[in-house]
């Protein structure tokens, strides 16, 4: 299975709203990472988690926040987004090795976010 | 932040023709990854090139690497209407702290039939 499933695959939710993205990947991978993506622009990095941990945040309001509850999983919790918090969240995972190997990286389909 | 930039941003070529896509970076790299995009979809890895290795060939792609003049070109041969999509390269930054790819800008191509 070399496939990154994500859900929902859309989602509208309000300002006050709190709602949850949620990514699965079955590969054996220990990298998982969450990217946004602008229309027309490139993803941009938000969270790295490896080995279940959180090794990278660049510099992501509070108002999102990730959770790696095992090593198949990565949520993406989400509380009092602005509508410029409308986007496309992608998740993709990778291989990691202990010398941190650059390996390539697997995305899921991602989830188109509306904040209204 | 964007490691560099991709050009041209957007191509328009026939069926059949030949499509060049070049990406420049700005810090030394360990490897270089390109990605191809369809519409509102998940990124798909195509290549990686290390930053010893000059040339690299996947079927229809072919990707060549300067690391004096920090570039990379990507060229799809022969192309077909389903590769009708954006694309981007990525670099992972030497000495960058974990698993960490940054993405140029892209290159939109639109291959008609």
């Amino acid at each position: 299975d070399t496939e990154v499933t994500q859900t929902p695959k859309h989602l509208v939710m309000g300002m006050t709203n709190k709602k949850s993205l949620k990514c699965e990947q079955h590969m054996g991978h220990r990298a998982m990472y969450w990217y946004k993506q602008k229309a027309k622009k490139p993803p941009e990095l938000m969270f790295v988690y490896s080995y279940e941990k959180l090794s990278i945040n660049e510099s992501v309001p509070s108002r999102f926040s990730p959770e790696c509850p095992n090593s198949s999983l990565l949520n993406l919790h989400l509380h009092a987004l602005q509508p410029e918090d409308s986007a496309l969240y992608l998740c993709a995972s990778s291989q990691l090795d202990l010398g941190f190997s650059y390996n390539e990286q697997f995305f899921g389909p991602g989830t188109r976010l509306t904040v209204l | 932040s964007q490691q560099g930039e991709e050009d041209p941003q957007a191509l328009s070529i026939q069926e059949g023709e030949n499509a060049t896509m070049n990406c420049s970076y700005k810090t030394s790299i360990n490897n270089l990854q390109w990605y191809r995009q369809n519409s509102g979809r998940g990124l798909v890895h195509l290549i990686l090139i290390r930053s010893n290795e000059r040339e690299k060939h996947s079927g229809r792609l072919r990707v060549t690497l300067d690391t004096s003049k920090k570039s990379s070109s990507l060229l799809i041969t022969a192309s077909r209407a389903a590769d009708t999509a954006s694309y981007f390269c990525a670099t992972v930054n030497r000495g960058a702290a974990g698993n960490k790819l940054t993405f140029g800008g892209g290159t939109r191509v639109l291959v008609k039939p």
